[in-house]
């Protein structure tokens, strides 16, 4: 699976868009976008994924550049409960024993009051 | 989304004790399951691949004699710490992979080991 590169630590404030970025720029041509994030002591909760094209759904959107290499997530309306550390791992889609989700190191993001 | 569980939320045990983890997933069948482990600040490492029915495929540098995992059913995969010592207290969480290829986590369970 590709590698991804995100920044360590964000801050973002409250009631503003949270844009977390990542870059994969060895994905290969079938391999998708996947995002989770991970609250403190919870296990891993999915977010959005996408292939190719812009995807969105209630809880974000992500934005994948035309040539793949790039990737953002934008939550539109940060809360306070929306801190936690965010994952971007490229994977995939579907069978194979290799097929698997490897985290990096993610991003924490920190939302301020 | 699916939900899958585990049990115990979390353990507290002695040193050269046995530990089991179970895994459900409540509303789905899963095929595959996977089993991570993560220190405090770090991410999830990757532990197994667990396959129903059949042996499970450990990560490199995974002692799959100390790490005992059986996948019986399709909604059911345990992870047992065999002889568990104080640099096995982790944080483990199991994934289950649904027919439509998606992937869901449990919360996790918190083992100390004294």
């Amino acid at each position: 699976d590709a590698k991804t590169t995100q920044p360590t630590s964000m801050d973002c404030a409250e009631g503003r868009a949270a844009n977390l970025p990542c870059n994969h720029s060895t994905i290969s041509g079938n391999e998708y976008v996947y995002w989770y994030r991970q609250i403190h002591s919870q296990g891993p909760q999915y977010i959005i994924h996408g292939l190719k094209n812009n995807e969105t759904n209630e809880m974000a959107s992500l934005i994948i550049t035309e040539d793949r290499k790039s990737s953002t997530l934008i939550l539109p309306h940060a809360t306070l409960r929306d801190t936690a550390v965010y994952y971007c791992i490229v994977r995939v889609g579907r069978g194979g024993a290799t097929n698997k989700l490897i985290f990096g190191t993610g991003t924490l993001l920190a939302v301020q009051p | 989304g699916a939900v899958v569980s585990q049990h115990p939320s979390w353990v507290i045990c002695k040193s050269g004790t046995s530990v089991k983890i179970e895994c459900r997933s409540l509303d789905f069948q899963a095929t595959t399951m996977f089993w991570y482990r993560q220190f405090p600040k770090q991410s999830l490492m990757l532990m197994a691949t667990s396959n129903e029915g059949s042996k499970a495929t450990y990560e490199q540098g995974v002692e799959k004699d100390k790490f005992l995992i059986n996948h019986a059913s399709l909604t059911l995969s345990t992870l047992t710490v065999t002889s568990a010592h104080p640099e096995d207290s982790s944080f483990y969480i199991c994934s289950a992979r649904s027919g439509g290829n998606e992937q869901f986590f449990g919360p996790g369970t918190r083992l100390t080991v004294l």
